[in-house]
């Protein structure tokens, strides 16, 4: 099956700077999301980007299918931005369900 | 509009035992899946409801059940628990009938004592 890589698995910030996440995929994609998942346990949707460039805020994401890749660039972070990010493909495979990769920790101080 | 609902959102529960799990999605979506996150497995995929019929299905043992009403609500069953089954469950809403983008309610955490 498609295997989904996301890099890097952790990552910690100052307050304020720039960051980049990158989820490698084996396959070619259907769909693409990227989900920020809080302490609660809820993902929160980021991005539904099969391909493209999308901005929303100090959150943008580009996704190149063609060389399977994603990235999600956050600008100016913050506290809340801490937590697990996740990127999760769908194939045509493996029908709707959504295949995720481990995610990135990022720790954000202030 | 109203997001997708979980109910309960914490269960204990003792081995052996079954218990059920419900998602209501959003207005409008017909299609419901389940997923269920642990810290070694990761999220894995457990099945997909679409005009209450089960429409795709992930690497789980039968004890794993769900059904899909006509309002779109969505059921899932564990029986016989195990220690393993402890975890977050998640249900996803979409539209249905293709790769839209998934909803994620927030989620019901069993734990199996």
């Amino acid at each position: 099956g498609i295997q989904v890589e996301q890099s890097p698995p952790d990552l910690i910030l100052q307050e304020g700077a720039n960051s980049t996440l990158r989820c490698n995929f084996s396959d070619s994609v259907n769909n693409l999301q990227w989900f920020h998942q809080n302490p609660w346990g809820q993902l929160i949707n980021l991005f539904y980007i099969p391909s493209g460039t999308k901005q929303n805020g100090r959150l943008s994401a580009t996704t190149v299918a063609t060389e399977r890749y994603s990235l999600l660039y956050i600008s100016s972070s913050q506290t809340t931005d801490s937590g697990v990010y996740f990127c999760a493909v769908v194939t045509n495979q493996a029908g709707t369900a959504l295949i995720f990769g481990k995610g990135t920790t990022l720790s954000v101080s202030s | 509009k109203a997001g997708v609902t979980q109910t309960p959102r914490y269960l204990i529960k003792t081995r052996g035992q079954q218990v059920t799990l419900s998602c209501s999605p959003i207005s409008g979506h017909r299609s419901v899946s389940w997923y269920q996150q642990t810290p070694g497995q990761g999220l894995q995929f457990l099945f997909e409801y679409f005009s209450e019929t089960q429409r795709n299905k992930g690497n789980f043992p039968g004890r794993f059940s769900g059904r899909q009403f006509s309002n779109s609500r969505s059921e899932m069953n564990v029986s016989t628990l195990e220690l393993g089954d402890s975890a977050l469950y998640l249900c996803a809403s979409s539209f249905g009938g293709g790769p839209y983008e998934q909803y994620f309610g927030p989620g019901t955490r069993l734990t199996v004592t």
